[in-house]
């Protein structure tokens, strides 16, 4: 079975621009949930998505948004990049989304930001 | 503010040596969580402890939630060129907190053959 995939795998992009990552969930789950993980540190959380609406956002500007499809598959948006926001952005799937989850990542986009 | 604070930050010991990570914090978690992260990947789900003085062994890893569920421990009995890695703990708080965890820093596990 495949496992949660995300894309593109790496990226560069300058500052003031704009960036899409891509994530499809484990089939059969339906919760998505955005993880920054800057190179040193554990992730931090971003978003959680359960059924297509926002169930929990971090502490991340406005300038990070996201969305969950029909098919569950999500994408992550962050307008304006910073250098700070160079990091690994890791996607994890879940069943539901509430109580004890095991949550499943993905490899992550690795975003470089110059 | 780091609410889970890993030690340590990085161990290198040599192949059959035992070791023992630490993930303390002053907040109480509902559930907590250990993963192991090799580089290019995502993180991997080793473990999840729930009750308070909870122990789970898996193989030659052992895990212990603490009494009052604020720390936990994994300790590697015979470590492994295979267990190289970092390792990560991570706590849920609430019972609808489901996904959203909260990570330490990590400890960086180096095994020498």
């Amino acid at each position: 079975d495949a496992g949660v995939t995300q894309s593109p795998t790496h990226l560069i992009k300058t500052r003031g621009q704009h960036v899409t990552l891509r994530c499809s969930p484990i089939s059969g789950h339906k919760s998505v949930s955005w993880y920054q993980q800057v190179l040193g540190q554990g992730p931090q959380f971003i978003f959680q998505y359960y059924e297509k609406e926002e169930r929990g956002r971090g502490n991340f500007p406005d300038r990070f948004s996201a969305r969950q499809f029909p098919n569950y598959s999500s994408e992550l948006n962050v307008n304006a990049l910073l250098l700070g926001d160079s990091a690994l952005y890791l996607c994890a799937s879940s069943l539901g989304q509430g109580g004890i989850m095991s949550l499943h990542f993905g490899n992550g986009t690795r975003l470089t930001v110059t | 503010t780091q609410l889970l604070e890993q030690s340590p930050q990085f161990l290198s010991i040599q192949e059959g040596e035992n070791l023992t990570v630490y993930c303390n914090s002053s907040s109480v978690f509902s559930s907590l969580q250990w993963y192991r992260q090799e580089p290019g990947e995502g993180p991997v789900l080793l473990v999840t402890v729930v009750t308070g003085g909870e122990v789970k062994k898996l193989k030659r890893l052992t895990f212990q939630f603490g009494d009052a569920r604020k720390d936990s421990s994994l300790h590697i009995t015979a470590a492994q060129p295979g267990d190289t890695g970092l390792y990560l703990c991570a706590g849920a708080r609430g019972e609808t907190s489901g996904s959203r965890l909260t990570f330490g820093e990590g400890t960086q596990l180096t095994v020498n053959p």
